[in-house]
């Protein structure tokens, strides 16, 4: 499967801890980006990188979050301290920058329970 | 933050019937229009991409048209089958971001 991939696909965990979520995306997309969807609302953005550089975080990224893409390849999205607000799901959509709109592909998202 | 609006919330129709959804989102700033399919446990999909004003898209029985001056997108299911039933989401690109909207659950009923 050359899709963009995301593990875990579930995690339940309990308010305060520290969760790691991670995104392999399509190999030769440039771009990478996290969006949070909570129940009744659409994908929100919360960041993206080209390449290894972050390029754009959105204020729903509050401090306690931290996202990398240190080899420009796969990504991590941390998040400390976990709240009962942070419960979401999770999904990263890949790229290639200047090519077909900049049309992106998802991967099937991590749900993230925090109890 | 574009705001996004797409109607109905919710919609189930039986097997066969014809129906249509609406994207609405300001028409300034305007880079692409991208539609998903979006069925459950699995990834979102790209389904249409859409830039020019009365652009129309076809893909077997889904269709979609834009209408970038006044800010909205309709997208078609012709004869709806069961496994149409998925969330549909559409998502304005000003370039570098997509802002989607809050989409439409379709229950198809066999």
């Amino acid at each position: 499967d050359t899709g963009v991939s995301q593990n875990p696909r579930h995690k339940i965990t309990k308010r305060g801890q520290n969760v790691t979520f991670r995104c392999d995306p399509i190999s030769e997309h440039n771009r990478l980006y996290w969006y949070r969807q909570t129940l009744g609302q659409g994908p929100e953005f919360l960041t993206y990188f080209q390449n290894e550089a972050q390029l754009e975080k959105s204020r729903l990224l509050s401090d306690r979050f931290s996202a990398e893409r240190p080899k420009g390849s796969f990504s991590t999205l941390e998040i400390q301290r976990t709240e009962q607000g942070d419960s979401a799901m999770y999904l990263c959509a890949s790229s290639i920058s200047g090519v077909g709109y900049n049309e992106q592909f998802f991967g099937p998202g991590t749900r993230l329970t925090v109890l | 933050i574009l705001n996004v609006e797409q109607s109905p919330q919710s919609l189930h129709v039986q097997e066969g019937d014809s129906t249509n959804f609406t994207c609405s989102f300001p028409s300034s700033n305007f880079y692409a229009l991208h539609w998903y399919r979006w069925e459950t446990a699995k990834s979102p999909e790209a389904l249409f991409v859409m830039t020019l004003n009365g652009d129309e898209k076809k893909k077997g029985r889904i269709s979609a048209t834009l209408n970038t001056k006044e800010g909205y997108s309709y997208l078609y299911i012709k004869g709806s089958q069961p496994e149409d039933s998925a969330t549909y989401l559409c998502a304005p690109n000003t370039g570098n971001q997509f802002y989607f909207g809050t989409g439409t659950s379709l229950t198809v009923i066999p």
